[in-house]
């Protein structure tokens, strides 16, 4: 089975300036998730996608960040306007059925530069 | 408090011994505990879970959950220079968002 797929792989931008990454599940996966990972620290969730509904979002910065899961599939996350503390990577995450505990798939992730 | 602590390491061992790695939590609903692995500039990848207590096994790898002391362990047997990685350790309640939370990762480097 393919794995989360993100794109871009590498991003390094003024602060400032706008970003978008985008994301790919696991084909079924309904659930889906973005994580941001400072260097040094484990992943802190931003947003949880149930289908194309938001199930969690309370850890998003709404006055920079939003992110998007048309028709239930990939999904878009962005930044603007980015700041030098937005610097890390960002991982995508999917899975069956979270109820389950099957874990999360993650992608390689995108890792964000902002000088 | 935090809700998952994690020691950072480093943890450096020689090849072939037995590394012990642990996360201690707060929040008694946790159910899910669960094990990722993360190698340098590659997304985490799931190791083992395990629902409440008790222990599970898997090769060289066995994940404990003591829920009464709220403290999980991972233990590597025969530990290969392969094992070199950042691990996470994550929990999840069986309720709500079942959202994981991560403890900050434990960086292990066995040395050939």
């Amino acid at each position: 089975e393919a794995g989360v797929a993100q794109s871009p792989r590498y991003k390094i931008i003024e602060k400032r300036q706008s970003v978008a990454f985008w994301c790919n599940p696991i084909s079924g996966h309904a659930t889906l998730y973005w994580y941001q990972q400072i260097l040094g620290q484990g992943p802190k969730l931003l947003i949880q996608f149930q289908n194309n509904g938001v199930v969690d979002d309370s850890q998003l910065p709404k006055d920079r960040f939003s992110a998007e899961r048309l028709k239930g599939v990939d999904s878009t996350l962005k930044i603007q306007p980015a700041k030098l503390e937005d610097s890390a990577v960002y991982l995508c995450a999917s899975t069956l059925n979270p109820a389950e505990g099957y874990g999360y798939t993650f992608g390689s992730g995108t890792r964000l530069t902002v000088v | 408090q935090k809700e998952v602590e994690q020691d950072p390491g480093p943890l450096s061992v020689p090849e072939g011994a037995i590394v012990s790695l642990n996360c201690t939590y707060s929040n008694s609903a946790f159910q899910y505990f669960m094990w990722y692995r993360q190698y340098s500039r590659k997304g985490p990848e799931l190791l083992m879970y395990t629902y409440s207590s008790g222990n599970k096994e898997d090769g060289r790898f066995t994940a404990q959950v003591d829920k009464s002391s709220k403290y999980i362990s991972l233990f590597i047997r025969d530990s290969q220079p392969s094992d070199s990685a950042t691990y996470l350790c994550a929990m999840s309640t069986t309720s709500g968002t079942y959202k994981y939370i991560f403890g900050t990762g434990t960086r292990l480097k066995v040395l050939a």
